[in-house]
């Protein structure tokens, strides 16, 4: 168990809805990043967040949006969904440094998303 | 071309083998190394990690970088069949506020 929780575990909706994917990182770990695992796509970074701040950002859609709360806690926002969002959605934590810590990144189990 | 190229097998190894897993990539300014397992609907969880070039031993995990090369290998030793899952080699130029660049990942199966 790395501590890093997700939920929910599993999500079915339809085209066109919005969901909200929510993780919560290890005790004591500042940072947050989202990922989306696709077959043919592999593991794609998303975005990353450090105590409430947007850090750095990878190939995430206009349609997805992301936040990290002050108790740390972070959602991730898709909407407007198609068939092709369709992935497993993975968060992960690390560090509380400021600046440090990418290398060494704790995942959650992921929620696994079905537009249907 | 991907910055990061692996081969997503799958690799079927009889249990006791020596696995060679591998990635290249195209960024020379990567200067962490990454090497993840995940089993099947699971999160991946980090094997080890290595800054800029040379060798990191992890009982039976040997990580490799060669830079000049761009070229990185793990090594399992003495494998076994809880060892099968799918290892995902990661990159990154810096270790703080940079995205984290992933291999597909390679299957692995240690055959009994």
């Amino acid at each position: 168990d790395s501590g890093v929780t997700q939920t929910p575990k599993h999500l079915i909706t339809a085209t066109g809805q919005r969901v909200t994917l929510r993780c919560s990182p290890r005790s004591g770990d500042l940072s947050v990043y989202w990922y989306q695992q696709s077959l043919d796509q592999g593991l794609q970074f998303l975005i990353q967040y450090y105590n409430g701040e947007e850090r750095a950002k990878g190939n995430i859609l206009e349609r997805f949006s992301a936040q990290q709360f002050p108790d740390l806690h972070s959602e991730l926002n898709l909407s407007s969904l198609e068939l092709g969002d369709s992935a497993l959605y993975f968060c992960a934590s690390s560090g509380g440094l400021a600046g440090v810590g990418a290398y060494e990144q704790y995942f959650g189990p992921g929620t696994r998303l079905t537009v249907t | 071309q991907k910055e990061v190229e692996q081969d997503p097998g799958p690799l079927s190894v009889p249990e006791g083998a020596i696995v060679s897993l591998n990635c290249t990539y195209s960024n020379s300014a990567f200067q962490y190394f990454m090497w993840y397992r995940q089993y099947s609907r699971k999160g991946p969880e980090l094997l080890m990690y290595t800054y800029s070039s040379g060798n990191k031993e992890d009982g039976r995990f040997t990580a490799q970088v060669d830079k000049s090369s761009k070229y990185i290998s793990l090594f399992i030793r003495d494998s076994q069949p809880s060892d099968s899952a799918t290892y995902l080699c990661a990159m990154s130029v810096s270790g703080g506020y940079q995205k984290v660049t992933f291999g597909i990942g390679t299957k692995l199966q240690v055959i009994p």
